[in-house]
């Protein structure tokens, strides 16, 4: 059974651009949560989907946005890319049955923004 | 959210118990103990919860003050890959309301 996976594993941008990351829960999980790492730092998190919807989400500005596919798979999405959103992000999926409140980490895509 | 404070760094000798501690004075009547952990370069993972009962499992243990105010996660016997940072986080158990928010944790380095 795969865990959660992330594409790419490696990405660099330049400021202004936009960035386009990619997630897949793992098997029977429908909630996927995003989560920016800053080095040094532990992880912030950006914002929940559940039921192709944002749930819940932190303070992060409006250039953070995303998507969760009827597959349950996610995309964030960064516009305008500043030097400071260079960092580790973590795609986490919580399973169906809610009353484990587990949630399963994938490796994460490190962006570097130039 | 309840704050949680951990101290920045510990060191254990493998083979020991490894007993890593956690303040969350302020936690509410209905927010979990969550304890996860990042190994270098990798996503955090799970380790164990509780609400207010002791809680054990293959990974470790989770012991919980009886006011609900601080906790200590045990690693019975420690190794090498055990070295990671260790993150407490104090979650409410409401669906619907489940971001983690993580501190800077506790950075466990195990001694040879």
């Amino acid at each position: 059974d795969a865990g959660v996976t992330q594409s790419p594993t490696h990405l660099i941008k330049t400021r202004g651009q936009q960035v386009t990351l990619r997630c897949s829960p793992k098997s029977g999980h429908d909630t996927v949560s995003w989560y920016q790492q800053a080095l040094g730092q532990g992880p912030q998190f950006i914002f929940q989907y559940y039921e192709e919807e944002e749930r819940q989400r932190g303070n992060f500005p409006d250039r953070f946005s995303g998507h969760q596919f009827p597959n349950y798979s996610s995309e964030l999405n960064v516009n305008a890319l500043l030097l400071g959103d260079s960092a580790l992000y973590l795609c986490a999926s919580s399973p169906a049955d809610r009353f484990t409140y587990e949630q399963y980490f994938g490796p994460g895509t490190r962006l570097t923004v130039t | 959210d309840a704050k949680t404070t951990q101290p920045p760094s510990m060191d254990c000798a493998e083979g020991r118990a490894a007993n890593l501690p956690c303040n969350h004075s302020t936690i509410s009547g209905n927010e979990y103990v969550y304890w996860y952990r990042q190994i270098h370069s990798q996503g955090p993972q799970y380790i164990i919860h509780g609400l207010k009962n002791n809680e054990t499992n293959e990974m470790a243990s989770l012991i919980i003050t009886e006011d609900r105010k601080s906790s200590t996660l045990i690693l019975p016997h420690a190794t090498l890959r055990d070295t990671a940072v260790y993150y407490c986080i104090v979650r409410p158990s409401n669906f619907g309301n489940e971001k983690l928010t993580f501190g800077t944790g506790t950075r466990l380095t195990i001694i040879p």
